[in-house]
């Protein structure tokens, strides 16, 4: 059980178009979920955090008019790159909470990696 | 400084040898501490979690905090080749919420 999903696996794009990337919750209601990006050999950095039906509460120094994130549902949250440029280009991951014993635990999506020309 | 501190590695070792993986970190609110595998061009997947200090086995691995000198470790035994990945040590100050990640220690296990 607690498997996510990201969709797309990964996408090329020119500069100046948007990106949608889906995350979904497959077996379970998530109402908190992360998006991460990670470049390589790097760690992973926490963008913003979304809770279902309210705004995603953005890290310190992420644009949240450039990377938009929208959480409609308990097993769906997405993230939109708007006018992507090269420095975008990376890998996107997210996570979706569920609680597990006596804490919540973060399962993480595949990945999406955005490679932007 | 970071809040979470990994040596980035590489770490290589030999089938069958005993890998330590160490984290260490500097904010005295966390409670809570993961370790994550992942692998390349993949998303992290938990494999342990404690938020004690001592000791925690869980088949061949076990996790150690030491909170006194926030220090952390992963010990793997008997490592396989299959456990080639990066090794990423996660902290927070409760039970629910965002996670702080190391850097992510890269493991290669060589046959």
């Amino acid at each position: 059980g607690a498997v996510v999903s990201q969709h797309p696996s990964w996408v090329i794009c020119k500069s100046g178009t948007s990106v949608k990337i889906e995350c979904r919750s497959l077996d379970f209601q998530a109402t908190t979920m992360f998006w991460y990006r990670q470049f390589p050999k790097q760690s992973l950095m926490l963008m913003a955090t979304s809770n279902e039906g309210s705004k995603a509460t953005y890290e310190q120094g992420v644009e949240k008019d450039k990377f938009l994130i929208n959480h409609a549902s308990l097993t769906l949250s997405t993230l939109t790159v708007t006018s992507a440029h090269p420095e975008d280009s990376s890998f996107y991951i997210c996570s979706a909470t569920a609680r597990r014993g006596d804490i919540d635990t973060q399962y993480f999506g595949p990945g999406t990696r955005l490679t932007v020309l | 400084q970071k809040e979470v501190e990994q040596d980035p590695g590489p770490l290589s070792v030999p089938e069958g040898a005993i890998v330590s993986l160490n984290c260490t970190y500097s904010n005295s609110a966390f409670q809570y501490f993961m370790w994550y595998r992942q692998y390349s061009r993949k998303g992290p997947e938990l494999l342990m979690y404690t938020y004690s200090s001592g000791n925690k086995e869980d088949g061949r691995f076990t996790a150690q905090v030491d909170k006194s000198s926030k220090y952390i470790s992963l010990f793997i035994r008997d490592s396989q080749p299959s456990d080639s990945a990066t090794y990423l040590c996660a902290n927070r100050g409760t039970s629910y919420g965002k996670l702080t990640f190391g850097q992510g220690t890269i493991l290669t296990v060589h046959p």
